[in-house]
Formats: structure tokens, C-alpha cells, sequence
């Protein structure tokens, strides 16, 4: 039962424009969601974060929406670089330690 | 540039051999995770440590797989005896109590083939 769900493993966008990476979840106890980015033979790095208390978080080109009613998070990435290439991690956590997971979107931006 | 630290990177091993993974975290963190990343579950706690101390295992099968930290600077993560099923990337990551819950700091991850 994969309660963090990204149901894109794969998104192609041109440099320069905007990527749309998706996230939903099931549990409605989460309350803390995070976006990693994965380079190839590298451990995640953390990209950005959102409270439930929040509905939009920004930091320079990446922007993560929440919506809680729908059970759903996007990062947007305004304007895309072919260095943003990599796989894009969604979590969530309950208020401990632990984050669930979703499996990535490969993200490819073209130049 | 403190960074975490995994070893091996890669490992390749039959069936039923022992397969011991090691990770040294970021000086002065508190908190050791152990996570598996597969292509179907995508990234899978298997451990947390908190101050050494083992918090949570759930994630992990008990009968094969085993997580200690012998001192602050080291924890490792055995598989014996090891399947096909237990390939992976095995992913330590390390932080300070309570901010772990924010912010998490990632080793490269042991990439490991049970043939």
C-alpha cells in the first residue's frame, strides 16, 4: 500500500521552461512533505520542504504547492535547466522521524 | 565539507553470503537512518538510531538483516544470510535531533547484487 503515490516515473521539458513534478498521498496525518533530488551515484539531497499549515512554499526557481483537500503536492521549477536532470523525490512524515516515501519522477530537461 | 560516508560503494555477492555495510555520519550528528531504495517501493526506512540507540526497526527483516552503531562515528548494516530479493541501493543518512525530522543529509549509498 504506497501511501506516498508519483504517478509519473518519467517527464521530458525543454530548458527554460516550466517541469510540473507530481505527489499524492493517502494518509491524512501527515503533516510535513519534502522534495529530494537525486543525481546518478549520489544519495538524495534535500531540494524543499512544506508545512501543512502552508499551502505554497518558495525558494528561487522551485516552488512546492499543497493541497490538502485533494491529498496532493507539486514542485514546480520555473525556469527548467538541463542541470536539473536527475530523479525528484516526494515525502511525507506524521509528526516523527519517519518519511514515506514516493518512488520518483525522472526528470530530463533538454537543451 | 562534511558529507556521509558509505562503504563499500559497490558489492557484488552470492547467495547466503554475509554482506556487511558500513556508513560513518556527519560529526556531531545524533541520528543514524538506514533506507533501501528499490524501483518498485522507491525509498524504504529500515532503521533510525537516536544517540546510538536503535528507536525504530520495523522496516527491516528481522530474521536476516541486523543494524548496530559500535560508536557515534560508525553504524552498520548486515544482511546474513543474503538473498536475491536484497538487492538494492542501501542509503545511510544522518542528522541532529530534532531537525532529522526537516533535514537529513544522505550518504552516495552501497549498491548491492545478490547473484
Amino acid at each position: 500500500d504506497q501511501q506516498v503515490k508519483q504517478n509519473s516515473p518519467s517527464l521530458s521539458v525543454q530548458e527554460g521552461r516550466i517541469s510540473i513534478l507530481n505527489c499524492d498521498y493517502t494518509n491524512s496525518m501527515f503533516d510535513y512533505f519534502l522534495w529530494y533530488k537525486k543525481y546518478p551515484a549520489e544519495g538524495p539531497t534535500f531540494l524543499i520542504s512544506i508545512s501543512s499549515i502552508k499551502d505554497k512554499n518558495e525558494d528561487g526557481r522551485f516552488t512546492v504547492f499543497l493541497n490538502k483537500s485533494a491529498k496532493h503536492l507539486s514542485l514546480h521549477i520555473v525556469p527548467s535547466q538541463p542541470g536539473d536532470s536527475a530523479v525528484y523525490f516526494c515525502a511525507a512524515s506524521d509528526r516523527t522521524y519517519k518519511y514515506i516515501f514516493g518512488t520518483g519522477t525522472r526528470l530530463k530537461v533538454l537543451a | 565539507d562534511a558529507r556521509v560516508t558509505q562503504t563499500p560503494r559497490d558489492k557484488v555477492t552470492e547467495m547466503g553470503q554475509e554482506v556487511t555495510m558500513r556508513c560513518q555520519p556527519i560529526l556531531g550528528h545524533n541520528t543514524v537512518f538506514w533506507y533501501r531504495q528499490t524501483m518498485m517501493q522507491g525509498l524504504e526506512l529500515l532503521a533510525y538510531f537516536r544517540n546510538r540507540a536503535p528507536l525504530d526497526d520495523s522496516g527491516m527483516p528481522k530474521d536476516r538483516f541486523s543494524a548496530e552503531m559500535p560508536d557515534a562515528t560508525l553504524a552498520t548494516l548486515k544482511i546474513q544470510p543474503s538473498e536475491p530479493r536484497d538487492s538494492a541501493v542501501y542509503f545511510c543518512a544522518s542528522g541532529t535531533y530534532p531537525d532529522s525530522r526537516w533535514t537529513q543529509y544522505f550518504g552516495p549509498g552501497t549498491r548491492l547484487l545478490v547473484l
